[in-house]
């Protein structure tokens, strides 16, 4: 299957302090990005979705402000929690695809803790 | 309204064949998949149906009925490493795939 990254794998920060998560497609472009969060032992939560080259769609009750998405390029997306706080704290994980019928690949996911 | 139905957690012995079962609405269909996620990490891609019958990869086989609004996930030969959350999604007109909230197989040797 396709490849994809995220870095960092684990980051501990401040409350109050930004964080930028990248997401990178390495053998594919990835047309759509895909930004999930996922809290020990619940469901994945899809959070936003953008395409290349345009304003990312978020699901209700996620603050846009707060989780800024950027999908600059066909193999990289990044999302910035900012003013992180302790209720942020989760496994962060994206996901691409080529086209809308391609199958959506994840990448490993990152663990943020905030203090 | 769009909804996916799994059970939420089965047990099973090693070496045994367990079917995990999957029901969904949505508001078209574009193909029903599953994925495996391991406790801590991220999911993988296990399989894809967009057509009726089943597909068979290795240990692992995924049935699909449209008409039923229905799929299965089939594990044989279990072994241990198969202990994790298996979460099935369709993909709707949109091309957007609606999650279920994933099974947790438990494996006993």
């Amino acid at each position: 299957g396709a490849v994809v990254s995220q870095h960092p794998s684990r980051v501990i920060c401040k409350s109050g302090t930004s964080v930028k998560i990248e997401c990178r497609s390495l053998d594919f472009q990835a047309t759509t990005m895909f930004w999930y969060r996922q809290f020990p032992k619940q469901s994945l939560m899809l959070m936003a979705t953008s395409n290349e080259g345009s304003k990312a769609t978020y699901e209700q009750g996620v603050e846009k402000d707060k989780f800024l998405i950027n999908h600059a390029s066909l193999t990289l997306s990044t999302l910035t929690v900012t003013s992180a706080h302790p209720e942020d704290s989760s496994f962060y994980i994206c996901s691409a695809r080529g086209s809308e019928w391609e199958t959506q690949y994840f990448g490993p996911g990152t663990r943020l803790l905030v203090l | 309204g769009q909804n996916i139905d799994q059970p939420t957690e089965m047990t099973a012995t090693e070496g045994a064949i367990v079917q995990i079962n999957c029901t969904y609405q949505t508001s078209g269909f574009n193909g029903l998949f599953w994925y495996q996620q391991h406790a801590g990490e991220a999911p993988t891609f296990l399989s894809y149906n967009v057509l009726d019958g089943l597909e068979e990869k290795g240990r692992f086989s995924s049935f699909l009925s449209r008409s039923k609004g229905y799929s299965y996930l089939l594990l044989k030969e279990l072994q241990m490493k198969d202990s994790a959350s298996y979460l099935c999604a369709a993909m709707d007109s949109n091309y957007q795939l609606i999650w279920g909230a994933g099974t947790k197989l438990i494996i006993k040797p």
